[in-house]
């Protein structure tokens, strides 16, 4: 199985903050990733699947880089109602696999 | 907008079977593939499985001994089957849409916590 570690586990941040979180992959994996939203008692929300591309409704201050095994997660300018947990998930092979997420809380 | 609702028993027995269904509206469940993904309390997701438009699956190689997924068409429903349960089993339950185009998750039900307890 592709294991993806997450960086950090927890963020402390604020409203304005530029804001990065990294995956990494046990393998390369080339652009096959997404990363997803999750508030708590919600189901996950897309934000980003390819790598790179901003699901449709998606706000533009998110985004998403990498290839191979280092990805990335930016929120350009933090709001109020980013603070949630994210996560990355990998689907290059099977069995699809997620990180562990990376909490984002007010700082 | 698609919908997605899981239903099922909240509290399993051990060694029992868990079973869900995933009503789907607003869309063909022969037009896409779906998938059941799990989220033990505080814990990360993981993949249960997939079924495809052809009605093939694929499944976790950890659950793939104990889980059945299938779809009912005239009912627009997805159906996950979980033998031999234990207090491991104990999670949210989502289904979820793979893409039209790539194995990612763009529409999500909104998950139904099933507690396997005697």
């Amino acid at each position: 199985d592709i294991q993806m570690t997450q960086s950090p586990s927890t963020l402390s941040a604020s409203v304005g903050d530029r804001v990065t979180i990294t995956c990494r992959a046990s393998q390369s994996i080339s652009s096959w990733l997404a990363w997803y939203q999750q508030k708590p008692g919600k189901a996950p929300n897309l934000l980003i699947y390819k790598a790179s591309s901003l699901e449709s409704g998606v706000p533009s201050r998110f985004s998403g880089s990498g290839s191979g095994t280092e990805f990335s997660l930016t929120i350009s300018s933090l709001q109020p109602d980013d603070f949630a947990t994210y996560y990355c998930q990998q689907y290059s092979s099977y069995p699809l696999t997620f990180g562990g997420g990376t909490k984002v809380e007010i700082k | 907008q698609v919908q997605l609702q899981e239903s099922g028993p909240g509290l399993v027995k051990p060694s029992e079977t868990l079973s869900l269904t995933c009503t789907v509206s607003s869309v063909s469940i022969t037009a896409y593939s779906w998938s059941w993904i799990r989220q033990p309390p505080g814990k990360e997701l993981q993949w249960i499985g997939y079924i495809y438009h052809s009605g093939s699956a694929t499944y976790n190689p950890s659950l793939k001994s104990r889980v059945t997924i299938s779809v009912d068409t005239s009912k627009n429903q997805v159906s996950l089957q979980l033998r031999y349960v234990t207090a491991a089993d104990t999670a949210v339950y989502y289904c979820a849409r793979r893409s039209a185009m790539e194995s990612h998750f763009d529409n999500w039900g909104q998950g139904t916590l099933v507690t396997v307890s005697s």
